[in-house]
């Protein structure tokens, strides 16, 4: 069936490091977002990248659509980073399909 | 400021009670969307809407019903049947369903005693 799948589940960090989290997926994509839970719930958008590469700030974001996968790179981590970062998929339907999510801990 | 509203953000309700949560969106999208989100997990969907009027069941719609009579409204009723409703709801809109950009309201909790 379809699948999204992102890893590593969690990520505890030191302020200042840089990280990668990493999104697969089972099929073709027409849509892939990024997105990021603060502490309150809020979901913010991080990227909207069906394929190719976009950068904001410290944050980039690749996704590599013949390969199924997609990366969200975060440097110099800083304590605000901190949340659960989803990627988001639609494969061609008229809705998006979550993964479970990687939880990411900045430690100042 | 365009964006999506929720309220409340907060709501307690006693076992059997049906509850509404509002959202409404000024950014002129076509498709709005309910999630449910519980502790430590990702986002489900309950239900959505491409246009108005209509609308389509999620991966778990059961306990729940919804209405589009307008654009920019798009309310999620949670009914006594919903064997466990106390969880975090969030309403999302999109300016195409599924190819569009999605964007998130704040949420609202909801506590079932």
């Amino acid at each position: 069936g379809i699948q999204v799948e992102q890893s590593p589940p969690d990520l505890i960090l030191q302020e200042g490091a840089n990280s990668t989290l990493r999104c697969n997926f089972s099929d073709s994509v027409n849509n892939l977002q990024w997105f990021h839970q603060n502490p309150w719930g809020q979901l913010i958008n991080l990227f909207y990248i069906p394929s190719g590469t976009k950068q904001n700030g410290r944050l980039s974001a690749t996704t590599v659509a013949t390969e199924r996968y997609s990366l969200l790179y975060i440097s110099s981590s800083q304590t605000t980073d901190s949340g659960v970062y989803f990627c988001a998929v639609n494969f061609g339907n008229e809705k998006l399909t979550f993964g479970t999510g990687t939880r990411l801990t900045i430690i100042p | 400021d365009g964006g999506i509203t929720q309220s409340p953000k907060y709501l307690f309700r006693k076992e059997g009670q049906n509850v509404t949560l509002s959202c409404e969106q000024n950014l002129n999208h076509d498709a709005m969307y309910w999630y449910r989100q519980d502790p430590g997990q990702g986002l489900r969907l309950i239900y959505y809407s491409q246009i108005v009027n209509d609308f389509q069941k999620g991966d778990i719609a059961e306990g729940y019903s919804v209405s589009r009579e307008k654009k920019e409204s798009f309310p999620l009723t949670v009914t006594s049947a919903q064997k466990n409703p106390t969880a975090f709801y969030l309403c999302a809109s999109s300016l195409a369903g599924g190819t569009g950009e999605l964007f998130f309201g704040e949420g609202s909790r909801l506590t079932v005693l």
